[in-house]
């Protein structure tokens, strides 16, 4: 059980736009630990689509977009597409673990 | 072209041990941390273990801690992965992972490889 909560599934139809939490607490988001985002298609590698809360690495368009605020964070995706299809994670670190920690997953459909 | 080139899985009975391998190319592998990353079958994505660029800093997951050996080899751009008394839970696909700095535990994930299935089972 992942101490970063997410919803397991949500869904939304082509164009529109999704969001996607990930609720942490004292000891890790709360802390002023980063968090990042990737995009997973179960049986390919993991893709970052934001890094340090709000960054986006080159390449990842700008539909896709992070936020923080006190122990949670979110990532927004917006003009949905067929293509983002996946399990999307949040992930960062743990102090009282003094682990790396990922998100329960959530998994993204469009209808 | 970053490239993560895993290899070593494969199926084990309990108790049993394993040694996984990962070819990194593309940057420069004694400038970041590298770690693995494990997804068992219908979980999510688990953090296992990170090594710093040095290798002078290694850290685990308390349920792998005194059982995996994390370590890396300079001259040959490859980080392993030594699993010794392995369980049923530790089944999964183990990716190996670059992180964005030298330590590895707290910036993100920038480059990931295509992953070696483990098996443990009698």
């Amino acid at each position: 059980q992942s101490v970063l909560t997410q919803p397991p599934s949500v869904s939304g139809a082509p164009g529109q736009r999704v969001t996607i939490s990930c609720t942490g607490n004292n000891s890790n988001i709360g802390a002023g630990f980063d968090v990042h985002w990737y995009q997973h298609i179960p049986g390919t590698a993991p893709k970052l689509l934001v890094y340090g809360n709000s960054n986006r690495p080159s390449g990842v368009p700008d539909r896709f977009s992070g936020s923080k605020s006190g122990t949670s964070a979110s990532l927004a995706i917006t003009g949905l597409q067929a293509d983002d299809e996946a399990d999307y994670y949040c992930h960062s670190y743990d102090k009282t673990l003094t682990s790396s920690v990922f998100g329960s997953g959530t998994k993204v459909t469009v209808v | 072209e970053v490239q993560l080139l895993e290899s070593g899985g494969g199926f084990v009975q309990p108790g049993g041990s394993l040694r996984l391998s990962c070819v990194a190319s593309g940057f420069t592998f004694s400038s970041y941390a590298v770690s693995w990353v494990r997804q068992s079958p219908g979980k999510g994505l688990e953090w296992v273990s990170s090594i710093s660029a040095s290798g002078g800093a290694t850290f685990y997951v308390d349920s792998v801690k005194g059982r995996f050996t994390i370590s890396r080899d300079k001259s040959r751009n490859t980080l392993h992965l030594q699993m010794n008394s392995l369980r049923a839970e530790d089944t999964a696909l183990y990716y190996c992972a670059k992180f964005r700095d030298k330590m590895g535990l707290t910036t993100a994930i920038d480059f990931w490889g295509q992953g070696t299935l483990v098996t443990v089972s009698s």
